[in-house]
């Protein structure tokens, strides 16, 4: 069936420094590609998200990739921050479904 | 305006027993959907509904039936509860399409013993 690999599943930087976190998808129909933010006892929040016909996208500190041919897409925080720390998930989708990664822990140490 | 509201915020029940979430939405959204997020899993889909009087199944619709009440309120029933449940639930709103706007509730935390 169609599924989302995401990976790490902990990521832990220091202060200022840059995190990756890659994705990958089954489903070549996937045309939206969102990225949320979960912190502890809320609901996921996107942060940035991305449509098939556009190669990256950039918001202040966070940026996205996406490479429709090899299924894989990543984000990008730089200059990370001790609030950045939460749970990351990305997801797949097209039309009303999403199929999202199973989520990683970033931990941004002082 | 408030976004999507879940109630309630906990439960524990034991097992056969039955309850219905509730999610409400004051966005005037067309979809609406209901997951389940365990453990090392993500978010994964219940149900869902499009618009209106309109619900689909999604990754894993057993033991859940929903009812889409209005344009605001999208209600999710587990009629025998299993331990198999105990879970997170998280409703969230679509603009449009179910790829626009994308709006999650705080999440209910059900325990079933």
């Amino acid at each position: 069936g169609e599924n989302v690999e995401q990976h790490p599943s902990t990521l832990s930087v220091q202060e200022g420094d840059s995190a990756v976190i890659k994705c990958t998808y089954s489903d070549s129909a996937s045309n939206y590609f969102p990225w949320y933010k979960q912190e502890l006892g809320k609901g996921p929040q996107l942060i940035i998200d991305i449509r098939s016909n556009v190669g990256e996208k950039k918001d202040q500190r966070i940026a996205v990739t996406l490479n429709k041919t090899a299924k894989h897409f990543s984000l990008h925080i730089t200059e990370t921050q001790p609030e950045d720390s939460a749970v990351y998930f990305c997801a797949a989708g097209s039309s009303y479904k999403l199929i999202f990664g199973s989520g990683t822990r970033l931990l941004v140490r002082p | 305006n408030a976004g999507v509201t879940q109630t309630p915020k906990f439960q524990v029940l034991k097992t056969g027993q039955s309850m219905t979430l509730q999610c409400a939405q004051d966005m005037n959204h067309n979809s609406m959907y209901w997951y389940r997020q365990d453990p090392g899993m993500g978010l994964r889909l219940i149900y869902y509904s499009a618009s209106e009087g309109t619900t689909d199944k999604g990754e894993v619709p057993n033991g859940y039936n929903v009812s889409r009440l209005n344009k605001r309120e999208f209600s999710l029933r587990l009629e025998s509860a299993a331990p198999s449940q105990t879970s997170v639930y998280f409703c969230a709103s679509f603009k449009d399409r179910g790829l626009y706007e994308q709006y999650f509730g705080p999440g209910t935390r059900l325990t079933v013993t």
